[in-house]
C-alpha cells in the first residue's frame, strides 16, 4: 500500500527566502505524486503533479518539485517566499492501479514572516 | 475557483440525525470523489464514482452512503450522526478515472454535529 510522510508539520520562513517542504513516499508501484495547497477556510488547490514524464515538475505560483526515486522523495520548493504562500501544503500519492484513491500526508503548515 | 461546487457550505445538526451533502463536478468531468478532513484523522478518501458507478471505496463508514446521478452530480448521505462525524467534507472531480489524472476539489461542506 502507498503512503506519504511529510517530514515537517510546521515550517516558518521569512518573506523573500527560499521554501523547502519535504515529502517522502512509499509505493509498491509506479506512483503519481501531487502537491496540493489549502488556504485558510478554502478548498484544496492543485499546485503540481508528477506522472513520470519529467523528474522536475513546475507548478503554479513559482513552486516546483523534484521526484527522486532513489531517495523516494518529492520535495516542494520555491526560490522566494511571498506572504500569500502562507497555507497548509499536502503531499499526495496515487498508485497506477486503475482506482484513483489519493493518499494524503498529514500536511505542512507554512508560515511566512514579514 | 476549481469549478466544483458543494452545498451547503455549513451544516449544523444533532446526533442521530441524517444529512445529505451535494456536489456538482466540473463540466465534462465523469469521476467524483468524496473526502473527509478532520483534525485527528487528517484527509481521508471515502469513495469514488465514475459515470454513475461506484469505482473505489476507502474508509467510509457503513452509516455513510453516496451515489452519482445521471447528470453526474453526487450526494453523500450521512446517517445516525455522531459527534465524531464533525468534519470538513470535500468533493473532487476529474475528467476520467485513473491514478495519473489530477483531481479538482470543491470548497467543502463543514459539518458540525452537536
Amino acid at each position: 500500500a502507498q503512503s506519504v510522510t511529510q517530514l515537517d508539520s510546521h515550517v516558518s520562513v521569512s518573506e523573500g527566502t527560499p521554501v523547502l517542504l519535504r515529502c517522502n513516499y512509499s509505493s509498491s508501484y509506479s506512483p503519481s505524486l501531487f502537491w496540493y495547497v489549502q488556504h485558510p477556510n478554502k478548498g484544496l488547490q492543485l499546485l503540481l503533479k508528477y506522472t513520470s514524464a519529467a523528474t522536475l515538475v513546475k507548478g503554479i505560483n513559482g513552486f516546483e518539485a523534484e521526484f527522486k526515486k532513489s531517495e523516494t522523495s518529492f520535495h516542494l520548493t520555491k526560490p522566494s517566499a511571498h506572504m500569500s504562500d502562507a497555507a497548509e501544503y499536502f503531499c499526495v500519492v496515487s498508485e497506477d492501479q486503475g482506482a484513483q484513491k489519493l493518499v494524503f500526508g498529514q500536511g505542512t503548515r507554512l508560515t511566512i514572516n514579514p | 475557483d476549481s469549478g466544483v461546487t458543494q452545498t451547503p457550505k455549513h451544516l449544523i445538526t444533532a446526533t442521530g440525525q441524517r444529512v445529505t451533502l451535494r456536489c456538482s463536478p466540473r463540466s465534462g468531468d465523469l469521476s467524483v470523489y468524496w473526502y473527509q478532513q478532520s483534525l485527528d484523522q487528517g484527509l481521508q478518501f471515502l469513495i469514488q464514482y465514475y459515470n454513475g458507478e461506484e469505482r473505489a471505496k476507502g474508509n467510509i463508514l457503513e452509516r455513510f452512503s453516496a451515489q452519482q446521478f445521471p447528470d453526474l452530480h453526487s450526494e453523500l448521505n450521512l446517517s445516525s450522526l455522531e459527534l465524531g462525524d464533525s468534519a470538513l467534507y470535500f468533493c473532487a472531480s476529474s475528467r476520467r478515472a485513473g491514478a495519473l489524472v489530477a483531481q479538482y476539489f470543491g470548497p467543502g461542506t463543514r459539518l458540525l454535529v452537536l
